[in-house]
């Protein structure tokens, strides 16, 4: 299907798991991002990618890493989870920089 | 630095009723401005968006004017349905980066 793909949908882990969050994009869009949302902060930017290979990070990157080896996949990995990452994680894609971002329809992500 | 202010909610109407979410920005420069609109369960969907002062963006029925006097981005809405319950979200985009900048978002319930 056409459009950007978040799995799994929902998850739930351990402390101390590493876990991957898959997002995927169909429309060969150039740059992508991570959000993360929680009650009374609206979303944040964990990470950004403006092409394959180039990542930057944004307002919350800690305790999350990112790679960008292909155009239409940006995953995003908690390396060792923690309780505060228990958030709902949404990816968006954009064709061009300074342009509206399509969003994914988000990973819910509890940590035990 | 760059933020967005949006009144809190839930804000609560009946059907038909008249709409007002405030929105305000502090920004260095010339921001782009959008709402979003997050349905249950669902990722962000782009409702409008504003690109310049005096600039008024709308769809389904939804306007909102780029106010640089006021650095406001009001969304209004004449008559509102059951269907339009979701949370709304403004944003803004600066010119020197691709990074949206969210308000924590305003709950909307339309009571029949």
């Amino acid at each position: 299907d056409a459009g950007i793909t978040q799995s799994p949908r929902y998850k739930i882990t351990e402390t101390g798991r590493q876990v991957t969050l898959m997002c995927h994009q169909t429309w060969s869009h150039s740059y992508m991002f991570w959000y993360r949302q929680d009650l009374g902060h609206g979303l944040r930017l964990i990470y950004y990618s403006a092409a394959a290979d180039i990542t930057d990070k944004g307002e919350v990157p800690d305790g999350y890493v990112v790679s960008r080896s292909k155009t239409e996949n940006f995953p995003l990995t908690l390396e060792s989870a923690t309780r505060s990452q228990t958030s709902v994680y949404f990816c968006a894609s954009s064709g061009t920089p300074y342009n509206e971002q399509f969003f994914g329809p988000g990973t819910r992500l509890t940590v035990l | 630095g760059d933020s967005v202010t949006q009144m809190e909610g839930p804000v609560t109407l009946s059907e038909e009723a008249f709409l007002t979410i405030n929105c305000t920005y502090t920004a260095t420069g010339y921001p782009s401005l959008f709402w979003y609109v997050q349905y249950p369960g669902e990722g962000l969907q782009l409702l409008l968006k504003a690109t310049k002062a005096d600039d008024k963006g709308s769809n389904k029925g939804f306007e909102a004017t780029y106010r640089k006097e006021t650095t406001s981005f009001h969304l209004e809405k004449g008559s509102v349905q059951v269907s339009d319950s979701a949370v709304y979200f403004c944003a803004l985009l600066m010119d020197s980066s691709y990074k949206l900048i969210f308000g924590s978002g305003t709950r909307l319930l339309v009571r029949p």
